[in-house]
């Protein structure tokens, strides 16, 4: 069974520009979330997304937004970069939207520079 | 607001060695679940328990053992006999009942096992 797939591993952005991640969940999992993880942050909830609706939100401007397919994949886009957002986005996939227990992708690596 | 703590930030073994790594939480559920994971270099966090609020038992997987106590909030994890491939960021992370699967992460524990 094929684990969670984050594309791409890394990227190079300028300030300002926008990003577009994606993520592929395990086959059968309906629920996504993303998580951003900075060395002075550590990791934050991003938002997570449950048959297309997004269910819960993290405290992120409003330039971090994301959506999710029907057949469950998941992208998260920033626009604006600002230098900040330089961090390591990981992708979790659950089995549904009951507590369950998530399974993360490597991540992509963002710099912005 | 639910917040967990991991006060060691970095600790550092000799291979063979017990360890314990120490997680407290604070929230204001009645019910909620407990995680660890374990981030190796390579970046992915890798699933390693989880516990519901209503289950106090303390579990061993192999070299693995979790130690929960509700009366101290706190929900530590023991490796026995620590292997060098052990080395790694170790994270405890508590969930809502009612938050869907939104996880609240401490700050990690970087664990060193030297041989």
């Amino acid at each position: 069974k094929a684990g969670v797939t984050q594309t791409p591993r890394y990227l190079i952005k300028t300030r300002g520009q926008q990003v577009t991640l994606s993520c592929s969940p395990i086959s059968g999992h309906r629920s996504v979330s993303w998580y951003q993880q900075t060395p002075g942050q550590g990791l934050q909830f991003l938002f997570e997304y449950f048959s297309e609706t997004q269910r819960n939100k993290g405290n992120f401007p409003g330039r971090f937004s994301g959506r999710q397919f029907s057949n469950s994949r998941s992208e998260m886009n920033v626009s604006t970069l600002e230098l900040g957002d330089s961090a390591l986005y990981l992708c979790a996939s659950s089995l549904d939207d009951m507590n369950t227990e998530a399974f993360f992708g490597q991540g992509t690596r963002l710099t912005v520079v | 607001a639910q917040k967990v703590t991991q006060a060691q930030t970095e600790i550092s073994v000799v291979e063979k060695e017990d360890v314990t790594l120490d997680c407290v939480y604070e929230t204001r559920d009645t019910t909620y679940y407990l995680f660890w994971y374990k981030q190796p270099p390579s970046g992915e966090l890798v699933f390693l328990i989880r516990r519901n609020s209503f289950d106090e038992q303390n579990e061993i997987s192999g070299r693995y053992s979790w130690n929960f106590q509700k009366s101290t909030s706190s929900f530590n994890f023991t490796i026995t006999a620590s292997q060098v491939v052990d080395s790694a960021v170790y994270f405890c992370a508590l969930m809502s009942n009612n938050a869907g699967n939104m996880l609240t992460f401490g700050g990690g524990t970087r664990l060193m096992v030297k041989p």
